[in-house]
């Protein structure tokens, strides 16, 4: 089977940086994906890796480490509209294809 | 670009009554998924399609559930009957062939008193 975990909560003031952690547990890891959710929304696609290292998209960065089972996203100059929910995604390969597995999320908090 | 089309937004049902949900997703994209995303929980797959087959449908409880999606473009989820535990959103999203961004509907949310 497959495991996700990530905090389920984090809390960061406007202006600052905030990182959030995702362990995986799969057997057949292909890729780690983030999406973002607000409140009554529907989840939109933030960033994907597969390979190890970091990926950069505008404020939101992405990073990869597939020894340690292990990925995080990083997101600078937080504003307010940033305040919802984060889920980690992993895309497993099986014997019938590919599937996309969720996390429980993690719900952010920007303060003024 | 038309998006991913969901239908109803809403439904409110009796336990033990039907429902069904319709999904459209983006035109070409050959997988189509649905979860089933609980108040303050992450979305949790029930079934995938490639096309019109079914690639992974191990946490759908079949015995009242059930999905089809002929000719391999829209979709329909189908619970009969309904228990007070499937009261949730239910999200179908798409992807294209080979693409790594699932694409989300705005979901059903459904309520099961």
């Amino acid at each position: 089977g497959q495991s996700l975990e990530q905090p389920s909560e984090v809390t960061a003031v406007e202006g600052a940086i905030v990182q959030i952690n995702c362990t995986y547990q799969t057997s057949g890891f292909y890729g780690l994906s983030w999406y973002q959710q607000h409140d009554g929304g529907a989840p939109t696609f933030l960033s994907y890796n597969a390979l190890d290292g970091l990926e950069e998209t505008g404020r939101f960065s992405s990073f990869l480490s597939r020894s340690d089972s292990y990925g995080y996203l990083l997101l600078q100059e937080l504003q307010m509209k940033d305040s919802a929910s984060y889920f980690c995604a992993v895309r497993d390969r099986n014997t019938g294809g590919f599937k996309t597995i969720f996390g429980a999320g993690t719900r952010l908090f920007v303060k003024a | 670009e038309a998006g991913v089309a969901q239908s109803p937004r809403y439904k409110i049902i009796e336990k033990r009554q039907s429902v069904a949900f319709w999904c459209n997703p983006i035109s070409g994209h050959a997988t189509l998924y649905w979860y089933q995303q609980i108040l303050g929980q992450g979305p949790k797959l029930l079934i995938q399609f490639q096309n019109n087959g079914v690639v992974d449908d191990s946490q759908l409880p079949k015995d009242r559930f059930s999905a089809e999606r002929l000719k391999g473009v829209d979709s329909t989820l189908k619970i009969q009957p309904a228990k007070l535990e499937d009261s949730a959103v239910y999200l179908c999203a798409s992807r294209e062939q080979g693409g790594t961004e699932a694409f989300f509907g705005q979901g059903t949310r459904l309520t099961v008193v």
